[in-house]
This record gives structure tokens, C-alpha cells and sequence, in this order.
């Protein structure tokens, strides 16, 4: 089964300007989060996405949104680029279950790399 | 809101030695996951708790969850160098849907 794959790997931009960035899933899983990783703020939850809808969000600016799409692939988007922004963006999917917490496994991508200038 | 600390942040050993890291909510979890991430690498999931007082173990590793489910822990016997990495504990407060609050982490590295 391939893993969850993200594009693009790596990314530079400049202030002001907006990024989209894509994450396929593993087949099957419906359930896809965003994180944002940097040194000195580790792992932080953007949002979750579940059957195209959002599911869970996250505390940042309502400058990240992101979106899910019929065949579960999930695109997340940052208008307005801060210096800040820099950082490797995780995307991963899950099974996710009802009611059955087995299924809770997340699965990472192996993240885009976004500099901004 | 919801907070995950972890401790230590670094920790250093000679290859042989035991490493633990401890894991606090500032909430009650519904359940905890811990992932490892190798330099360079992403997040990889170890295992899930979700009783109260669940205790796990995995070759020489070793997760424990609180009876209060608010922390956890994860304890390497013998360390190898391939333990080298950085270890998450994540919590989920939320009973519906996967969103995780990730601790800040324990990098750990392994001299021969």
C-alpha cells in the first residue's frame, strides 16, 4: 500500500504571497490533519479534515484553510506570507472509526519544506 | 487551552543505559499515542494507550498512561544507537476525529 505523499517537497516564497500545498492519503483512509513542525514550536494541529468536511481546527490565523476533496486528498492553503510561515508542513491520514479507537493511527507524509523569504 | 508537556527535551546516554520521558496533559486524554521521528525524517507511531493505568511494552520499550489519564510515559531498556531520534507523545482530548496535541518532544542520542 503507498504511503501518504505530499507535494510539493520542498518550497520558497516571499512575504505577502500564498501557497497551496497538496497531500494524497493512504487508499482507504478518510481522515487527513494538517501540522505545521518549527524548532522552537514542535508539532502544532492546524485542522483535520473528514469526508470533506472540517472536522478539528487548530489555533492559527484564519490566513490557513484547507480543504478536502470526494476522493479524500486534501490540499491546505496560507495566503499572505509571513516570515513565520517558514516551516515543514505534515500532513497525515488516518482509518478513523467510530466508536473504535484502533483505527486512531495516524500516518505521516513526509512533509513540505516551506521557506519563506 | 489543551497543553502536552514533555520532559526532558534532550537527553544524552551511552549505548546500554535506560532513557525514559515523561509525558503531562493539562486536561484528562481520551487516549495518547507515541510517535518517533528519525533526523530528517517524519512522525512515525510506536503505539496507543487508552485504559487507565494501561501499560504496554514493545521489545525494550515500555509505555505507561496514568490511572488519571492526564500523562504518560515511555521507557527504553538498554538503549541502542538506531533509539536515536525524537520522541512524541501525543494526546487526544477529542472524542471525535484524530486531532492530536503533540509535546515539544525528547530528542535523544546514543554514543557507542
Amino acid at each position: 500500500k503507498a504511503g501518504v505523499t505530499q507535494t510539493p517537497r520542498y518550497l520558497i516564497k516571499t512575504r505577502g504571497q500564498q501557497v497551496t500545498l497538496s497531500c494524497s492519503p493512504i487508499s482507504g483512509h478518510r481522515s487527513v490533519s494538517w501540522y505545521q513542525q518549527t524548532p522552537g514550536q514542535g508539532l502544532q494541529f492546524l485542522f483535520e479534515y473528514f469526508s470533506e468536511t472540517q472536522r478539528n481546527k487548530g489555533n492559527f490565523p484564519g490566513r490557513f484553510s484547507g480543504r478536502q476533496f470526494s476522493n479524500s486528498r486534501s490540499e491546505m492553503n496560507v495566503s499572505t506570507l509571513e516570515l513565520g510561515d517558514s516551516a515543514l508542513y505534515l500532513c497525515a491520514s488516518s482509518f478513523y472509526l467510530a466508536g473504535d479507537s484502533s483505527y486512531n493511527e495516524q500516518f505521516f507524509g513526509p512533509g513540505t519544506r516551506l521557506t519563506v523569504l | 487551552g489543551q497543553q502536552v508537556m514533555q520532559i526532558p527535551q534532550y537527553q544524552h546516554v551511552q549505548e546500554g543505559e535506560d532513557f525514559t520521558t515523561y509525558c503531562n496533559s493539562s486536561t484528562t486524554l481520551s487516549n495518547i499515542q507515541w510517535y518517533k521521528q528519525r533526523p530528517g525524517g517524519h512522525p512515525v507511531f510506536l503505539i496507543q494507550l487508552v485504559k487507565s493505568g494501561e501499560v504496554k511494552k514493545q521489545k525494550r520499550l515500555t509505555f505507561q498512561f496514568g490511572e488519571a489519564k492526564k500523562n504518560s510515559s515511555l521507557h527504553i531498556t538498554a538503549t541502542q544507537t538506531t533509539d536515536v531520534g525524537t520522541y512524541f507523545c501525543a494526546g487526544s482530548a477529542n472524542q471525535a476525529g484524530t486531532a492530536l496535541i503533540f509535546g515539544k518532544g525528547t530528542t535523544l542520542s546514543v554514543s557507542s
